[in-house]
């Protein structure tokens, strides 16, 4: 049972350039969101999935993509990536009351 | 009024020490509070939760203390160990939402 596994761990990204970070759960768990967090400014909630198919944005999501094709992926994609951009990039999931379980993150730098 | 407040940024405590982390909000939609616990290098895991119909919640040496009237919650480690030194994060989440409004963290540290 692997939980929630993000990939990559690391990224260096160029100004402008596009990519897609991972996210995959194996617990059947409905609820899927992204989060980046940042010095000082906790967690922001970008984008999150009720279920597959089912897609709404959060507080910070301008500049990113999600789509939820499968209960177990939910991929998120940065457009044209710029330095605001440099994060640790979060992505969890949740099934019912009990509260989220965090992948292991993905820390991005955009030069 | 979607934000939470959380305070102290960092927090230095003496091994044994009793750590206390404190969380205020405004929305009274809020209906459950989680505390999460995160390494560097790891994601946040969920610590301790509560539902505002309970004052406190204990687990171990980790309790919620949780003042609906002051729309306040705290997070109390008793018996601080050097191993607890790590990031803690309260948060808050609507009633009928899986979205959760985190507060910006404290930074803990526990001298052995």
């Amino acid at each position: 049972n692997a939980g929630v596994t993000q990939t990559p761990k690391f990224q260096v990204l160029k100004t402008g350039q596009s990519m897609t970070l991972q996210c995959a759960q194996d617990m059947n768990h409905e609820y899927m969101s992204w989060y980046r967090q940042d010095p000082g400014m906790g967690l922001r909630l970008i984008h999150y999935s009720v279920g597959a198919g089912i897609t709404d944005q959060g507080e910070v999501p301008n500049g990113y993509n999600v789509s939820r094709s499968t209960t177990e992926d939910f991929p998120l994609r940065l457009l044209s990536a710029a330095p605001s951009q440099t994060s640790v990039y979060f992505c969890a999931s949740r099934q019912g009351a009990i509260g989220y379980t965090f992948g292991s993150g993905t820390r991005l730098t955009v030069v | 009024q979607q934000q939470v407040k959380q305070s102290p940024q960092s927090l230095i405590v003496q091994k044994g020490g009793i750590s206390i982390i404190n969380c205020a909000y405004e929305n009274t939609a809020f209906d459950y509070f989680p505390w999460y616990q995160q390494f560097p290098g790891k994601g946040p895991a969920l610590l301790i939760a509560i539902r505002p119909d309970v004052s406190e919640k204990k687990e171990g040496r980790f309790t919620i203390s949780f003042n609906k009237s002051a729309k306040q919650f705290s997070l109390h480690i008793m018996d601080s160990q050097p191993g607890d030194s790590a990031t803690y994060f309260c948060a808050a989440s609507m009633k009928g939402t899986y979205k959760y409004i985190f507060g910006t963290g404290t930074r803990l540290k526990v001298l052995a």
